[in-house]
């Protein structure tokens, strides 16, 4: 079993739906949680980090469920620009080191 | 912008040479990343630092080797390229704390011919 897992997708979404992906990780132990977004063939960067309390940037709102071990992505309003592949992502001790899900891809259809 | 700069951004090479891919970053930070990634495939580390001459190997076995001699700089090499590491090689660097994401260079995608 992977230490993060996410359903690959793809999402096709229409554009100015609301979409939610869900993300599991097994250490319970795991620090700190985050979301990245990666374009076709590019680097992923930060979307946003995921707090216990949930946190909404934008149109963007991300959920942490320790007890179950999950975490969620809700996009609102979505945008073409939202394409992109969505990586969820789990510190899982004081090493620093991340564990990368495989990503979940969306597309958002006109 | 990220202050972390890959060079070169693709590369060609032919079966045997010796490559050098290069990462710098300008933001002090100790931590230092290389993975690999196929196209639509997901990240797999294959080398890590903490730090100055400290290097250590990741999950993904691989014949390339790296050194860190100044924190800025991370360069990976592979003694004899072989069309197996075909791939994007993607460098990245963080902070200390587990707070701190990572912030990813723009990648090299080599191509061994």
């Amino acid at each position: 079993r992977k230490e993060v897992e996410q359903d690959p997708g793809p999402f096709n979404v229409p554009e100015g739906a609301t979409v939610a992906f869900n993300c599991t990780y097994s250490n319970s132990a795991s620090q700190s949680f985050f979301w990245y977004r990666q374009d076709c063939r590019k680097e992923p960067k930060l979307l946003m980090s995921v707090y216990s309390s949930g946190n909404e940037d934008g149109r963007f709102t991300a959920q942490l469920n320790r007890a179950s071990q999950y975490i969620s992505l809700l996009i609102r309003d979505s945008k073409l620009s939202d394409s992109a592949t969505y990586l969820c992502v789990v510190r899982k001790d004081s090493n620093y080191q991340l564990i990368w899900g495989a990503g979940t891809k969306l597309i958002i259809k006109p | 912008e990220a202050d972390i700069y890959q060079t070169p951004r693709y590369l060609v090479i032919g079966t045997g040479k010796k490559i050098t891919l290069e990462c710098s970053q300008t933001m002090g930070h100790d931590k230092m990343y290389w993975y690999q990634q196929d196209p639509g495939m997901e990240l797999h580390l294959i080398h890590y630092s903490y730090g100055v001459n400290s290097t250590e190997k990741g999950d993904l076995s691989s014949e390339s080797t790296v050194s860190r001699i100044r924190t800025e700089h991370f360069p990976l090499t592979l003694e004899s390229a072989r069309p197996s590491h075909t791939s994007q090689y993607l460098c990245a660097s963080s902070e200390s704390g587990v707070n701190y994401g990572y912030t990813f260079g723009s990648g090299t995608r080599l191509t061994v011919v």
